[in-house]
């Protein structure tokens, strides 16, 4: 059974807003990760965070993480055109599982 | 960064034939690598869990005779989709990591069954 879901299935924003996705999980994790994919194309890792860790920042991107919630949030800034893709989460731990993922359409 | 490669990219094969598919972790060794496999616009679905040196470990409705699994060495494994059929057509990813640590992710291997 998927371990990572995503939240929302689908997001629909004018450029220059801010994109928030959600990710829970049900287990306990080492780290949780973010990736990107172009349609059609491979997976593109954008951050990493460790259980730790709370926040992590990586240019635009902005990704939390509540282990007492088991969930995560990456938020993308002044989103552009180029930001349209489907973002999954995934975590490491006792297992690896892959979220259901997010597809993010920036509007120009 | 860790680089984990596929090959091939793509790759269109006749029914009943068999493909094999290469994942190598280019710089660093592996003693884990998954097998997903991705429909058009859907999440990756987890096929097995391949350790260095035993035999994987298929998740539940994945036919073990059919999708055949060696994980040869810290840096290879390959799958090979013995006796294909149309509908074994996908993307085929694979990732490479440590045991509970960061995975890596190969760019895929599309396989068209004609």
């Amino acid at each position: 059974s998927q371990q990572g879901e995503e939240d929302p299935q689908a997001l629909s924003i004018q450029e220059g807003e801010n994109a928030t996705m959600n990710c829970s999980y049900k287990t306990s994790i080492n780290n949780l990760q973010w990736y990107r994919q172009n349609s059609g194309r491979g997976l593109v890792h954008l951050i990493l965070i460790r259980s730790n860790e709370r926040e992590k920042h990586s240019g635009r991107l902005r990704v939390t993480l509540d282990t007492s919630k088991k969930s995560s949030s990456l938020l993308i800034t002044a989103s552009r055109a180029a930001d349209t893709a489907s973002y999954f989460c995934a975590t490491s731990g006792n297992q690896f599982y892959f979220g259901t993922g997010t597809s993010l359409t920036v509007i120009p | 960064g860790a680089v984990v490669s596929q090959h091939p990219s793509w790759v269109i094969c006749k029914s009943g034939t068999s493909v094999k598919i290469e994942c190598r972790s280019l710089d660093f060794q592996a003693t884990t690598m998954f097998w997903y496999r991705q429909f058009p616009k859907q999440s990756l679905m987890l096929m097995a869990t391949s350790n260095e040196g035993s035999k994987a470990t298929y998740e539940q409705g994945v036919e073990k005779d059919k999708f055949l699994i060696n994980h040869a060495s810290l840096t290879l494994s390959t799958l090979t989709v013995t006796s294909a059929h149309p509908e074994d057509s996908s993307f085929y990813i694979c990732s490479a990591g440590m045991e509970g640590s960061e995975q890596y992710f190969g760019p895929g291997t599309r396989l068209t069954v004609t």
